[in-house]
Order: C-alpha cells, then sequence, then structure tokens
C-alpha cells in the first residue's frame, strides 16, 4: 500500500497569511494526486486534481504543485472561510488519503 | 445536477453487518465510479473501495477484503456498501463519492468531485 503522509498536522495562520502544507508519498505516484478541504459536519471538498489543476469554482488563491513522492498545497492569501482541515489523497494504485493537516486561526 | 442521497443513520451490535445505500442522480451512474470513505469521530478519511457499474469493477483495500461487499443496482442508480463482522472501531461516517472522470479499467483510479452527505453507523452492544 502507498503511504501519503502529510506535514505539519496543525497549523496556526493569521487571514492574508501565505500558507503551504505538504504532502510525502511512500513511492512514486507521478502526478496522481488530489487534495481535500473539509469543514466539521460536511463532506470533503474537491479543491486540486492531477497536483495541480484547479477544481472548477475554486478560488484562485489556491493552488498544487509537485510530482513523483512530494507535493505541496498553497494558499497564498489565507481568507477566513479557508480555516478547515486539509487532507491530499494519492490515486496512482488504489487510494489512500494523508492523516490531514488543521488549519487554525493564529 | 449531480446528488448522491445516502441512506440514514445505523446502530448496530458488535457481529453483525450494515448496509449503506447511495442513490445517484443527474446523470452520472453509467459512466462513473463511486467509491466509499469512512471517517471514523475525530479522525481523517479512509478509502474503502470503489465500483465502475458498467464495467462490473470492484475493488477493495486490503484491510477491509473480507468484510466489504460493494455492490450496485444500475436500474436505480444506487450503489450498496456492506460491511459485515461489525466491531466498536467501525462506527465511523460512511461517505459515498463519484469519480471526478471516467474511469475504463480496473487499474484507473480517480479524486472524487462530488460526496454524499455521509451515513453514521455506530456499533454498540
Amino acid at each position: 500500500d502507498i503511504q501519503m503522509t502529510q506535514s505539519p498536522s496543525t497549523l496556526s495562520a493569521s487571514v492574508g497569511d501565505r500558507v503551504t502544507i505538504t504532502c510525502r508519498a511512500s513511492q512514486s505516484i507521478t502526478n496522481w494526486l488530489a487534495w481535500y478541504q473539509q469543514k466539521p459536519g460536511k463532506a470533503p471538498k474537491l479543491l486540486i486534481y492531477q497536483a495541480s489543476s484547479l477544481e472548477s469554482g475554486v478560488p484562485s488563491r489556491f493552488s498544487g504543485s509537485g510530482s513523483g513522492t512530494e507535493f505541496t498545497l498553497t494558499i497564498s492569501s489565507l481568507q477566513p472561510d479557508d480555516f478547515a482541515t486539509y487532507y491530499c489523497q494519492q490515486y496512482n494504485s488504489y487510494s489512500t488519503f494523508g492523516q490531514g493537516t488543521k488549519l487554525e486561526i493564529k | 445536477q449531480v446528488q448522491l442521497v445516502q441512506s440514514g443513520a445505523e446502530v448496530k451490535k458488535p457481529g453483525s453487518s450494515v448496509k449503506v445505500s447511495c442513490k445517484a442522480s443527474g446523470g452520472i451512474f453509467s459512466n462513473y465510479g463511486i467509491t466509499w470513505v469512512r471517517q471514523a469521530p475525530g479522525q481523517g478519511l479512509e478509502w474503502m473501495g470503489r465500483i465502475i457499474p458498467t464495467l462490473g469493477i470492484v475493488n477493495h483495500a486490503q484491510r477491509f477484503q473480507d468484510r466489504v461487499t460493494i455492490t450496485a443496482d444500475i436500474s436505480t442508480t444506487t450503489a450498496y456498501m456492506e460491511l459485515s463482522s461489525l466491531r466498536s472501531e467501525d462506527t465511523a461516517l460512511y461517505y459515498c463519492a463519484k469519480d471526478k472522470k471516467y474511469c475504463g479499467s480496473s487499474t484507473c483510479y480517480q479524486s472524487f468531485d462530488h460526496w454524499g452527505q455521509g451515513t453514521l453507523v455506530t456499533v454498540s452492544s
């Protein structure tokens, strides 16, 4: 099984900050990686697919990059609505999620 | 528009089984896979398995191989996930989700662009 490791587990930041979340795969997944945002009591929402493609309707302050085993999700200027938990997902072989990164207000 | 509507909450005894349904609308059922993901209270997301109804393809995560059965009824555009030999650790919110793109083989996997509302399964004696 491919393991996905996210860092950090928790991130404290302020509105307007630029933040980056990292996801590492235990083996190469080429670019078969997605990022989701989840708020309490809600289903996850797709932000980025195929490592860097922005899902329709998602604000352009979200961006993804990487290939192989290392990937990043960047939020260029945090907005109040962005405080949530973020998950990466590999779909190169079966599928697995990272353990999540909780983005908190500093 | 695309919509996935899941069955209601369940309370089950340890050792029993649960079957959760996911009714799809919006013309997606025949062309896309449906995946099941669960989330234990306060925990992360866990991929359980998926079905591509029109191709009859079913894949499961290794850890659920012996306990999960994923099926679909094309005539009613409904997918099902049955989990057997329930234990307290299976208490979780179970989601169905639609593949973002068409997958034409058993080795193709996808991200998920639409999700059901979740079904809470509680396992308790």
